[in-house]
């Protein structure tokens, strides 16, 4: 298994571009989501989703858009990309699981490193 | 959302047992305690997960209390290596509607 990739590993873009972040994991999970990561700060969840068709926005949701038609897949839109956006971007995934009790294990991507100038 | 409150820093020597404390005063009675570790330019990685009591795997130990309104990490024995941020969760996944949230984590220096 390959995990979670994420690509590209880094992007410069210009203020008003756009561009989507890929996440895709290979493991059959159900719960995926997307967290940005400042320097020195920890992670802020943007989006995330709890199967195919179904999303839900996080703390930091403003200016990113996600869509999840896949199970395999969970990219990440930046409709018009802003300086404040320039940050570390991480994917995760998770299992569903049942019984007790669960697990709240992540599976954590490499991260994008998106700079927005 | 339990928030949670920990360390923003603490150092160690190698050899040395660490416990790095988290509060949850707001914790749910459905919430799990978890904890990851991050390296730096790596994601964060699954370290240990806890409801009540204490838990223990390969890698730490887990203490949460009878009221659940803190939990403490345990790391036995630190290496150079465990140099690292630690992150402490606490909430519930989607099967029970809810979401993951970070907080500022512990950055933990490990020295010779």
């Amino acid at each position: 298994n390959a995990g979670v990739t994420q690509t590209p590993k880094f992007q410069v873009l210009k203020t008003g571009q756009s561009m989507t972040l890929q996440c895709a994991q290979d493991m059959n999970h159900e719960y995926m989501s997307w967290y940005r990561q400042d320097p020195g700060m920890g992670l802020r969840l943007i989006h995330y989703s709890v199967g195919a068709g179904i999303t839900d926005q996080g703390e930091v949701p403003n200016g990113y858009n996600v869509s999840r038609s896949t199970t395999e897949d969970f990219p990440l839109r930046l409709l018009s990309a802003a300086p404040s956006q320039t940050s570390v971007y991480f994917c995760a995934s998770s299992p569903r699981t049942g019984g007790f009790p669960r697990s709240y294990e992540q599976y954590f991507g490499p991260g994008t490193r998106l700079t927005v100038t | 959302l339990a928030k949670t409150t920990q360390p923003i820093s603490m150092d160690s020597y190698e050899g040395q047992e660490v416990n790095i404390t988290c509060s949850h005063n707001n914790i749910a009675t459905n919430d799990y305690i978890t904890w990851y570790q991050q390296f730096p330019s790596q994601g964060p990685r699954f370290i240990i997960q806890g409801y009540k009591t204490k838990v223990t795997n390969e890698v730490a130990s887990l203490f949460i209390p009878a009221d659940r309104k803190s939990s403490t990490l345990s790391l036995p024995r630190v290496s150079l290596s465990d140099t690292a941020v630690y992150y402490c969760l606490v909430g519930r996944l989607y099967n029970q509607g809810g979401k993951l949230i970070f907080g500022q984590g512990t950055e933990l220096s490990v020295k010779p």
